[in-house]
């Protein structure tokens, strides 16, 4: 009954390695989103997927590639991991587009903790 | 520009009223959200209201936004210690993209 889920939900790795997160929600949504959660917990938005096209694009180092194969799926590639990587990962859906009179919520996974040795 | 402010952090005996404060800048904004985020778990949407509503209550929480002011609020009466989390406040804007802007987060102790 998972609405939005996450693999792997830990990560651990060493500098310059290439690692995948894998999002997946069976909402029926059309939008998702990854975000980065800081180890102060601030959390702010990297990308956005509507029915896979990629329509926010945070300044994100392109070492960060999402790749959505279908609208129920959105995983992050990171190339050459840097130690500023650790973080923790979340994926979101939400149902688009929006209407003004009406809010979309964002649904949330339960998170990938990566950390970068 | 976009932000939002939260005060870092809350402590309120079990049984009190909670009120966690948030401050946005943008005056485009549309929907203002509230979740909750626990231990090592993901967020929860809490509630939203629309900008051009001043309260909202939903069982034991109250929203207030002062669209004047930009200041949007969150009580919870009759605080539980299942209550301790982070709260997130949060905006979307106008633009068609789903975007929210979110807050640093208020976490919230409660004591028994």
């Amino acid at each position: 009954d998972t609405a939005v889920s996450q693999t792997p939900k830990y990560l651990v790795t060493q500098m310059g390695n290439d690692k995948s997160i894998k999002c997946e929600q069976n909402l029926g949504h059309d939008t998702m989103y990854w975000y980065k959660q800081d180890s102060k917990k601030f959390l702010k938005i990297m990308f956005s997927y509507n029915n896979k096209e990629l329509i926010i694009n945070e300044t994100v180092p392109n070492r960060f590639s999402p790749k959505s194969p279908d609208k129920a799926h959105l995983n992050l590639h990171i190339n050459s991991l840097e130690l500023g990587d650790s973080a923790v990962y979340f994926c979101a859906s939400s149902q688009l587009p929006y209407l003004q009179d009406r809010s979309y919520e964002q649904y949330f996974g339960p998170g990938t903790r990566l950390t970068v040795t | 520009g976009e932000d939002v402010e939260q005060s870092l952090f809350l402590s309120v005996r079990e049984g009190d009223s909670s009120v966690i404060n948030c401050t946005y800048t943008d005056s485009s904004s549309t929907y203002l959200y509230w979740y909750k985020q626990e231990p090592g778990a993901g967020l929860q949407l809490l509630t939203y209201i629309f900008s051009n509503m001043d309260m909202k209550q939903d069982q034991r929480l109250t929203v207030l936004l002062n669209k004047k002011d930009k200041h949007l609020s969150l009580r919870i009466a009759d605080t539980q210690t299942g209550d301790s989390a982070i709260y997130f406040c949060a905006e979307s804007l106008s633009s068609n993209t789903g975007k929210l802007i979110f807050g640093q987060g208020t976490t919230l102790q409660v004591k028994p």
